[in-house]
């Protein structure tokens, strides 16, 4: 498995701001997801964040508004940008590890975000 | 596309019984793999159960263990010995075995409560 970290925990922010989220792992590995998770609901898929390359984002996910970047194999940061009370979620980061081929990913302890 | 089924919004169960939540999936695939995750307050997602679709042999892992059915698309887990610890938000998901679709997809979740 992997020890993965998100900075901050949780905010408070208010509306038309950003925020940036970061995602630290304790080794190196191939591929990292973003995912958010609104109130009472399940986890969504926002992108994939792809080392040397853009990020792939999911429909409904625009660069401008959730920017990632990716500058090394341990670390990822998601902004959220111009920030509405409807971006109020969960953000969690989710890497997979290399070599294992276990093909199953592990999750940071989410970052609890609320937009006044 | 893929889609995850949890058709239990919420169960119960009496601390030391056994419980079994249900999950259904859809896909046109014949690679995949299914997972069970764990989600208490604290929003920590944990992997508890990890199954190949290509292996027959249903996993287990300690008091837990699934009943996977690949033909009917089914994917249920049992909690043998209900522990208070167990209580917490249970999710379902689906991930693709090829290429680059290495995003989890989600079910809504199962909510379980253990009575002491």
């Amino acid at each position: 498995s992997a020890v993965i970290s998100q900075k901050p925990s949780r905010d408070i922010c208010q509306r038309g701001t950003s925020l940036t989220i970061q995602c630290q792992v304790d080794s190196q590995v191939t591929m990292m997801f973003w995912y958010r998770q609104q109130p009472g609901q399940s986890l969504t898929l926002i992108a994939t964040a792809n080392q040397g390359s853009e990020a792939t984002y999911e429909s409904g996910f625009v660069i401008d508004k959730f920017p990632i970047s990716r500058p090394n194999l341990t670390f990822s940061t998601l902004t959220v940008s111009n920030m509405s009370p409807e971006d109020s979620s969960i953000y969690l980061c989710s890497v997979e590890v290399i070599g294992a081929g276990t093909d199953t990913q592990y999750f940071g302890p989410g970052t609890r975000l609320t937009v006044l | 596309a893929q889609t995850v089924t949890q058709s239990q919004p919420e169960m119960s169960v009496q601390e030391a019984e056994t419980v079994t939540l249900s999950c259904t999936y859809d896909t046109s695939e014949s690679d995949y793999y299914l997972f069970w995750y764990k989600q208490p307050p604290s929003r920590q997602m944990i992997l508890v159960i990890r199954q190949e679709a290509y292996k027959q042999q249903n996993a287990t892992e300690n008091r837990f263990s699934v009943n996977f059915q690949k033909a009917a698309k089914s994917f249920s887990l049992k909690i043998s010995d209900s522990q208070l610890g167990d209580a917490a938000m249970y999710f379902c998901a689906y991930r693709s075995a090829g290429g680059s679709q290495g995003n989890l997809i989600f079910g809504k979740g199962t909510k379980l409560s253990v009575k002491p």
